[in-house]
């Protein structure tokens, strides 16, 4: 069955830091790749997908993802964190071809000024 | 990015009632729309997927008679949670795509539902 792990359930980090947010799936082809962000209130927002083509992934708000399929992973990594930044951040996967998201457990992102 | 709205935003019912929520695009027309639930601390689940005008397909282990979904137009689908008991209180969050297969899901806010 498919399944995405997401290892880290709480990040701490400071402003300004850098930022690596982990998520492994399971799934016997490529799926389809994304990553969400859920503030309090708002409904989750796509940071940035992946389908198929080069494996690093520019997003949204700075925001970019490296897919490796050796590693079966697909890390959302920023280079400067800002405090706007804090929030629920949730990788998911779609089989190939469905629409059916499957999501990790998500990683709660704090940061300190 | 598209705009998908819910109502209410929360809702505390007693238990054995029922409670709709709805879900809404308010500016284009969604094909498809999806209902997840949230528990605290965990990953949100699919619960089924529906398209307009026609049933609505449920994932494995959801009680289609105890959450109705209906899809009748482009642009409304609603939950209806019936004989609520504490155990379903949880986040319920909708999100609803245009077109295609694999075209972007926008989400709404979500609804917590408290069944006391």
């Amino acid at each position: 069955a498919q399944s995405v792990t997401q290892p880290d359930i709480h990040i701490t980090v400071s402003e300004g830091a850098s930022l690596e947010l982990r998520c492994n799936y399971s799934y016997g082809a490529t799926p389809y790749l994304f990553w969400y962000v859920q503030s309090p209130g708002q409904g989750l927002q796509l940071l940035l997908k992946y389908f198929s083509g080069d494996t690093l992934v520019q997003g949204i708000k700075g925001f970019e993802a490296e897919f490796k399929r050796s590693q079966s992973s697909f890390n959302l990594r920023k280079p400067s964190v800002h405090w706007s930044d804090a929030a629920e951040y949730f990788c998911a996967v779609a089989p190939y071809n469905t629409d059916k998201l499957i999501f990790g457990t998500g990683t709660r992102l704090q940061v300190f000024p | 990015g598209a705009v998908v709205s819910q109502h209410p935003s929360w809702v505390i019912c007693k238990s054995g009632t029922s409670v709709k929520i709805e879900c809404r695009s308010l500016d284009f027309q969604a094909t498809t729309m999806f209902w997840y639930r949230q528990f605290p601390k965990q990953s949100l689940m699919l619960m089924a997927t529906s398209n307009e005008g026609s049933k609505a397909t449920y994932e494995q282990g959801v009680e289609k008679d105890k959450f109705l979904i209906n899809h009748a137009s482009l642009t409304l689908s609603t939950l209806t949670v019936t004989s609520a008991h504490p155990e379903d209180s949880s986040f319920y969050i909708c999100s609803a795509r245009d077109s295609l297969v694999g075209s972007e899901q926008f989400f709404g806010p979500g609804t917590r539902l408290t069944v006391l």
